[in-house]
């Protein structure tokens, strides 16, 4: 049973255009929602993190936005950059940060310039 | 402020030999979690530590296991190694006291069992 289902599982985007990520979760206990970008040969770097009180958090060009009812999440990469290019992780715990983290199975982003 | 380092980078060893894999938590770091990722997926929770104590485990058998020392380094050993152990094994560290301390992965070690 997968939790956490990401989609799409690679996304092709033009330099400068918006990437829109998806992630559905399962579990209502859980109660933080960070994704994480991963470079080939590098573990997984935080990029921005939620919590289910919150609707949407912006950070940058990184903004998560988050429906609770519909158990859903996502990340929209504003003005992708080729330096974006990177495999991308939605993923849940609960307890917080210092949780257990649930991750889905990642998108493979490719900005072209 | 040091990251979280791991050793070796990578490994290759034989199906039912055992091997051992050494994490460094970043400075000021209490808990250490350790995953596996699997080619092309996700990672996977394999167990946390804190205070030299396992603080949950996730779906792993047995052959799994770690140790926290009191630097709050960490070793996860795995026996009997099978060819499906082949991963990329990440460790991760946070402060468990700090109620938003993110997890801070290191860079991994690739395993190869043959």
């Amino acid at each position: 049973q997968q939790q956490v289902k990401q989609s799409p599982q690679s996304l092709i985007v033009q330099k400068g255009g918006i990437s829109i990520i998806n992630c559905a979760y399962e579990n209502t206990a859980f109660d933080y929602f960070p994704w994480y970008q991963q470079f080939p040969g590098k573990g997984p770097a935080l990029l921005i993190a939620i919590r289910p009180d919150v609707s949407e958090k912006k950070e940058g060009r990184f903004t998560i936005s988050f429906n609770k009812s519909a158990k859903q999440f996502s990340l929209h990469i504003m003005d992708s950059q080729p330096g974006d290019s990177a495999t991308y992780f939605c993923a849940a715990s609960r307890g917080g940060s210092q949780g257990n983290l649930i991750f889905g199975k990642g998108t493979k982003l490719s900005v072209k310039p | 402020e040091t990251g979280v380092t791991q050793s070796p980078t990578h490994l290759i060893k034989t199906r039912g030999q055992q091997v051992t894999l050494r994490c460094s938590s970043q400075s000021g770091h209490n808990t250490v979690s350790w995953y596996q990722q699997a080619l092309g997926q996700g990672p996977q929770f394999i167990f946390q530590y804190y205070r030299e104590e396992e603080n949950g485990r996730g779906n792993f058998p047995p052959r799994f296991s770690g140790l926290q020392f009191p630097n709050y380094s960490s070793e996860l050993n795995v026996n009997a190694l099978e060819l499906d152990d082949s991963a990329l094994y990440l460790c991760a560290s946070s402060l468990k006291e700090q109620g938003n301390s993110p997890l801070h992965f290191g860079n991994g070690t690739r395993l190869t069992v043959t």
